[in-house]
């Protein structure tokens, strides 16, 4: 079945520190990819998505390309800041197969001053 | 401000005892879900219903049932057969499901203790 494998946390930087959280997926067809973030004790927020190939999602400085050929979807932003400190998932959907979302185990995040 | 609202927030049930989960959301979405997050772990999916009155098995629907009698309220009942249900219980929702249209969205959990 379709899987989600993220790099395990927790990951501690800097801030202003260039953060990468790796992400590789297993899945038939053509699923569409996404970056969830939590923050402690609350739900899942959206933090960006790429629905086919070489699309680029992005959001508050946070970047991720649709990459079939290595099946990645690696979470990138150049200059992380404290408040981003959180845990992170990436997920796959396929929209015909009843839209569930399949989760990578989440990777945690601290950021230092 | 739409959005999906679970309650309660923190709730704790004793051994044998049935406990009920509310999920209600205001965004008009056709599909909503349940998902189970335990430490260190992703989410998984309990079960899902994608109209009013059907409803399908996720991965570990065992010792869980669930109803949707209305298209806004899909409430999650945790049995006495969930032999380990303590978690952080997530309920999520869609709109129709369509390419390029398939964004969940998600309320703010209820975390499940048994004493």
């Amino acid at each position: 079945g379709d899987s989600v494998t993220q790099m395990e946390g927790p990951v501690t930087l800097s801030e202003e520190a260039f953060l990468t959280i790796n992400c590789t997926y297993t899945a038939t067809g053509y699923p569409s990819l996404f970056w969830y973030v939590q923050y402690p004790g609350e739900g899942l927020q959206l933090l960006l998505k790429a629905t086919k190939a070489d699309d680029k999602g992005s959001n508050k400085g946070f970047e991720a390309t649709y990459r079939k050929e290595t099946t990645s979807f690696h979470l990138e932003k150049g200059s992380v800041q404290v408040s981003d400190s959180a845990v992170y998932f990436c997920a796959l959907m396929h929209y015909n197969q009843g839209g569930k979302l399949i989760f990578g185990q989440g990777t945690e995040l601290s950021v230092k001053p | 401000d739409g959005g999906i609202t679970q309650s309660p927030k923190y709730l704790f049930r004793k051994e044998g005892q049935n406990v009920t989960l509310s999920c209600e959301q205001n965004l008009n979405h056709d599909a909503m879900y349940w998902y189970r997050q335990d430490p260190g772990q992703g989410l998984r999916l309990i079960y899902y219903s994608q109209i009013v009155n059907d409803f399908q098995k996720g991965d570990i629907a065992e010792g869980y049932s669930v109803s949707r009698e209305k298209k806004e309220s899909f409430p999650l009942t945790v049995t006495s057969a969930q032999k380990n249900p303590t978690a952080f219980y997530l309920c999520a929702s869609t709109a129709a499901l369509q390419e390029g249209n398939t964004e969940a969205f998600f309320g703010q959990g209820t975390r499940l203790t048994v004493v």
